[in-house]
Parts: structure tokens; sequence; C-alpha cells
């Protein structure tokens, strides 16, 4: 079975600062592996993900997460956020043994809170 | 295309009641899954729908159950609500393919008074 930890609940950043958000994850096997953001009151929308290939992934509005398989991590960077980023981040493995999304798996989540 | 939709978006009851809840999955996804949302908790799952049936469960007492209708909708019902059920039930649809993407609607936010 695999896991996922995020290190930290909260991460309290400067606007216009540059910030990480740690994800490690426990598995066997290959792994399929996502970023997804909930802001205030809606669901979880999916950030960036990597499936194969180039393991730096880009999203749209400025994030990047980098596949480590030797230390197992998909931490999340940003080099200058903004208050609009104020959100919840999780992270979250698939081994994609176990088909569709019953194999998913979450962290706990971290609140990152962008101060100005 | 349109996302996954949900309703209600907010809901009150009692202790003692039940409810139901609705998730219309994106046009083409097949699995729709449900998960609970506490602030102590965090994120759980509950369980997933493919093709009508239920593939696979959570750890939640048989209070939640849910079903999946042939056009993909699925709905989830919790009996006997207790103030811990209190919580963002969030419903995501995927396609069929081993990454288990998920597409999440905005959820029905329940308040168990």
């Amino acid at each position: 079975a695999q896991s996922v930890t995020q290190l930290d609940s909260q991460v309290p950043v400067f606007e216009e600062a540059p910030v990480e958000l740690r994800c490690n994850y426990s598995s066997s096997v290959s792994v399929y592996l996502f970023w997804y953001v909930q802001y205030p009151n809606q669901g979880l929308q999916l950030l960036l993900k990597y499936l194969s290939g180039s393991t730096l992934v880009e999203s749209i509005n400025g994030f990047e997460a980098e596949f480590n398989k030797s230390q197992t991590s998909f931490h999340l960077r940003k080099p200058s956020v903004h208050i609009s980023d104020t959100a919840e981040y999780f992270c979250a493995v698939n081994t994609g043994l176990g088909g569709g999304a019953d194999g998913l798996t979450f962290g706990k989540g971290t609140h990152l809170i962008i101060q100005p | 295309k349109a996302g996954v939709t949900q309703t209600p978006r907010y809901l009150i009851k009692t202790r003692g009641q039940q409810v139901t809840l609705s998730c219309s999955p994106i046009s083409g996804h097949r699995s729709v899954s449900w998960y609970q949302q506490t602030p102590g908790q965090g994120l759980q799952f509950l369980f997933e729908y493919f093709s009508e049936t239920q593939r696979n469960k959570g750890n939640f007492p048989g209070r939640f159950s849910g079903r999946q209708f042939s056009n993909s909708r699925s709905e989830m019902n919790v009996s006997t609500l207790e103030l811990g059920d209190s919580a963002l039930y969030l419903c995501a649809s995927s396609l069929e393919q081993p990454s288990g993407e998920l597409f999440f609607g905005e959820g029905s936010r329940l308040t168990v008074l």
C-alpha cells in the first residue's frame, strides 16, 4: 500500500516570496503523482500531475513540481506567490494497480497562507 | 464540457434525519467516487462506483450508502445523522485509466444540528 506525507500542515509566506510545499510518498512500485488545490468553499482542482517522462512538471499559474524517485518526493514550488494563491494544497499518489480512482491516496494537506 | 455537478451545495439537517446528495459526473466518465472532508480528519474516501457497481469502499459505517445509475449519475445517502457527519462531501469522476486522475465537484456542505 502507498502513503503520502505532507510535512507541513501550514506554511505562511509573504507575498512575492518563493514557496515550497513538501510531499513525500511511500510505494514499492511506480507511481503517478498529483497536486490538487482547494480554494475556500470549493472542491479540489488538479494543479499539476506527473504520469511519465520529464520529472519537472509545470502548471499554467506558475507552480512547478519535480518528481524525485530516489528521494520519493514530489515537492511543489513557486518562485513568487500572490495573495490569490492562498488555499489548501493536497498531494496525491496512485500506483495504478487498482485501476481507476480507487488506488488514489491523498496527503493531509498544506494550508498556504500568503501575507501582504 | 460541463464539470462535475453536485447538489445541493448547502444543507442543514438535524440529528436522526437522513440526507441524499447527488452527483452528475463529467460526460463520458463512468467512475464516481465520494469523499468526506472535515477539518480534523481531512479527506476520507467513502466509496467508488463504476458501471452501477460499488467497486471499493472506505472505512465508514453502514449508515453511509450510495448508488450509481445507468447514466453514471450517483447519489449518496446518510441515514440517522449524527453531529459528526457535518462535513463537506465531495464527489469526483474519472475515466477508467491507471493514473486515477480525479475531477472534483464543488461539494455539498452538510451541517447537522
